[in-house]
């Protein structure tokens, strides 16, 4: 298995423009997270699906951003606008899930920047 | 809520030398804990995990041990090598619930 999929790696953009942030989990695996990394805070969880359904955002830092995950194989992560602030490491990560508690699997990230 | 801490933010080792690397929670209703390692550029890889009702689980070179009477957790690493220099973080749960909580992370560096 190639492991869990993030695009892209780099992303460099402007303020006020939207970004989105793609992520394909193991095949087979239930739950799919989001994190964001920076040197402040660390690594963060934003939002965490069962199944493809959302079951925490609590982490999600405001409206500004939103995930999907239409089917069991993809997952997007869009912040709209993008702010400076939101410049950080983006991680997706899955696991087995099925209620009990398995390890995560994360992929590369996506490096953001906002200028 | 939880929160998750590490007693040392760099930890320098020998080569060869065994390594110790502490992590402190405060959810006493925690029940599964996990060790990742990232290396610089790439995500946190999974090492090992113990559940609370163990107080010690030992892998390939590597053991983690848990005190959740001081709410403590050790990751210990045999035999250092140079490859082993990343950051841990250690990660936190509870209740079968998905969401960890990941500790601040502890840079380890080993020297040749």
């Amino acid at each position: 298995d190639a492991g869990v999929i993030q695009s892209p790696r780099h992303e460099v953009t402007e303020m006020g423009q939207e970004v989105t942030l793609r992520c394909k989990p193991i095949s087979g695996h239930n739950s799919l997270f989001w994190y964001r990394q920076t040197m402040m805070r660390g690594l963060e969880l934003l939002i965490y699906f069962n199944n493809n359904v959302p079951i925490d955002d609590s982490g999600m830092p405001e409206d500004r951003f939103s995930a999907k995950m239409p089917n069991a194989s993809f997952s997007t992560l869009k912040i709209q606008p993008s702010e400076p602030r939101d410049s950080a490491v983006y991680f997706c990560a899955s696991s087995l899930g099925g209620g009990r508690n398995t390890e995560a699997f994360f992929g590369q990230g996506t490096r953001l920047t906002v200028v | 809520g939880e929160s998750v801490g590490l007693h040392l933010p760099t930890l320098s080792v020998q080569e060869g030398d065994n390594s110790i690397i502490n992590c402190a929670y405060s959810n006493s209703a925690s029940d599964y804990f996990i060790w990742y390692k990232q290396e610089s550029g790439k995500g946190p890889q999974f090492i090992i995990d113990i559940r609370s009702n163990m107080d010690k689980r030992q892998g390939q070179r590597v053991t983690v041990l848990l005190n959740k009477t001081v709410k403590h957790l050790s990751l210990q690493i045999a035999a250092t090598q140079p490859g082993d220099s990343a950051v841990y973080f250690c990660a936190v749960s509870s209740g079968g619930y998905q969401k960890v909580t990941f500790g601040t992370g502890t840079k380890l560096q080993v020297i040749p």
